[in-house]
């Protein structure tokens, strides 16, 4: 099995909403990931975490918080969102350093 | 950190043409990814290649870590062929950074 599940696949919100993004992997993967990615535009890192502690931080702003409940879930709670931050959001796992990384179907997200 | 250039950019072909896909990196890599990124967003995997060749079906993939480069063979080409095709690497100094080329458009036409 090498599959990811992100919910929701679809999600609109207001700029004063709060929301959460989830992922899921039952992979045995130590490491988590999430991509932001823009239309016409390669997916670009946002966080890492490994062993469900946030290794990674691409200076990504404070209204984007990520959180590693247990070592098969990642969250990214959104709050107070712009127009600018609407893209597709991908969550990716792999084993590791090194290792081959899978990601899930993403998340659409349209900030109104 | 790490660039990674993929060509072209573009590309349209028939249906049953061939076709080659390069990738150059700047740094010596641990990890090196071929992604095909279909209509709706999902990032499939194609190959995990850090070094040397491999193939599956009518794909295959070349990797020459020496030289910094990955080459991604089509042969026959068809319409489900359509999508972007990504590379993504990870430095050899190991931060597990995947970082994603800048893409490559194909498109089969029937």
């Amino acid at each position: 099995d090498t599959e990811v599940t992100q919910t929701p696949k679809h999600l609109v919100m207001g700029m004063t909403n709060k929301k959460s993004l989830k992922c899921e992997q039952h992979m045995g993967h130590r490491a988590m990931y999430w991509y932001k990615q823009k239309a016409k535009k390669p997916p670009e890192l946002m966080f890492v975490y490994s062993y469900e502690k946030l290794s990674i931080n691409e200076s990504v702003p404070s209204r984007f918080s990520p959180e590693c409940p247990n070592s098969s879930l990642l969250n990214l709670h959104l709050h107070a969102l712009q127009p600018e931050d609407s893209a597709l959001y991908l969550c990716a796992s792999s084993h590791g350093q090194g290792a081959d990384a899978f990601f899930g179907q993403g998340t659409r997200l349209t900030v109104v | 950190g790490i660039q990674v250039e993929q060509s072209p950019p573009d590309l349209i072909l028939q249906e049953g043409a061939n076709s080659t896909l390069r990738c150059n990196f700047s740094d010596s890599v641990n990890n090196l990814q071929w992604f095909h990124q279909n209509p709706w967003g999902q990032l499939i995997n194609l190959f995990y290649i850090p070094s040397g060749t491999k193939q599956n079906g009518r794909l295959s993939a070349t990797t020459v870590a020496t030289e910094r480069y990955s080459l991604l063979y089509i042969s026959s080409s068809q319409t489900t062929d359509s999508g972007v095709y990504f590379c993504a690497v990870e430095p050899d100094f190991g931060n597990e950074k995947l970082t994603f080329g800048t893409g490559t458009r194909l498109t089969i036409i029937p």
